[in-house]
């Protein structure tokens, strides 16, 4: 069985310009979450999707950052425009609980963006 | 108060040893914790769950609960190297639906 692939793995970009990240969870994974990870820090929930509706986004600094999941399969995180501080890992997980968060979460290999 | 709290180490134990991994959590309507072990450079990969008051094993890993006290455990019998990581607990939180972590102990295991 194939695991969530994440892509690009890194990725450089200058503060106050845009980058968007791809998740693909496991197949037949109904939970679709996104997490940032900063450097010493666990992993902090950004949003987290229930098949293409979102169920928590709480936590999502929506004046800079957007997510989706069209079809209720494939995943996209933007960050427009970008800032110092949004330097970290970009972990993608997704889990077959409908009801989410309890069941468990399988990580991809991450994004690790560095906003110069 | 951060809902899920760890002492960020690093915890050294020589090999063969026992190594003790605690985490404390505030939310009291939290019923379901778990333990991710993080390599450098890696993702979190799930190692245990544990839902009920007492202890669960695992191979050599034991999780110890105590929901009175707001106090989860991982115990590492015979550590080995390759037991050297970052370790993450997590609580499923905000009425069970959102899983929030911990900073991280990093664990060493010295030859």
């Amino acid at each position: 069985e194939a695991g969530v692939a994440q892509s690009p793995r890194y990725k450089i970009i200058e503060k106050r310009q845009s980058v968007a990240f791809w998740c693909n969870p496991i197949s037949g994974h109904a939970t679709l979450y996104w997490y940032q990870q900063i450097l010493g820090q666990g992993p902090k929930l950004l949003i987290q999707f229930q098949n293409n509706g979102v169920v928590d986004d709480s936590q999502l600094p929506k004046d800079r950052f957007s997510a989706e999941r069209l079809k209720g399969v494939d995943s996209t995180l933007k960050i427009q425009p970008a800032k110092l501080e949004d330097s970290a890992v970009y972990l993608c997980a997704s889990s077959d609980s409908v009801r989410g968060g309890g069941d468990t979460q399988y990580f991809g290999p991450g994004t690790r963006l560095t906003v110069l | 108060q951060k809902e899920v709290e760890q002492n960020s180490g690093p915890l050294s134990v020589p090999e063969g040893a026992i190594a003790s991994l605690n985490c404390t959590y505030s939310d009291r309507g939290s019923q379901s914790f778990f333990w991710y072990r993080q390599y450098s450079g890696k993702s979190p990969e799930l190692i245990m769950s544990i839902y009920s008051n007492g202890d669960k094993e695992d191979g050599r890993f034991t999780a110890q609960l105590n929901k009175a006290s707001q106090y989860v455990s991982l115990l590492i019998r015979d550590s080995q190297p390759s037991d050297s990581a970052t370790y993450l607990c997590a609580a499923l939180t905000g009425g069970g639906n959102k899983l929030t972590f911990g900073t991280g102990t990093q664990l060493k295991v010295e030859l």
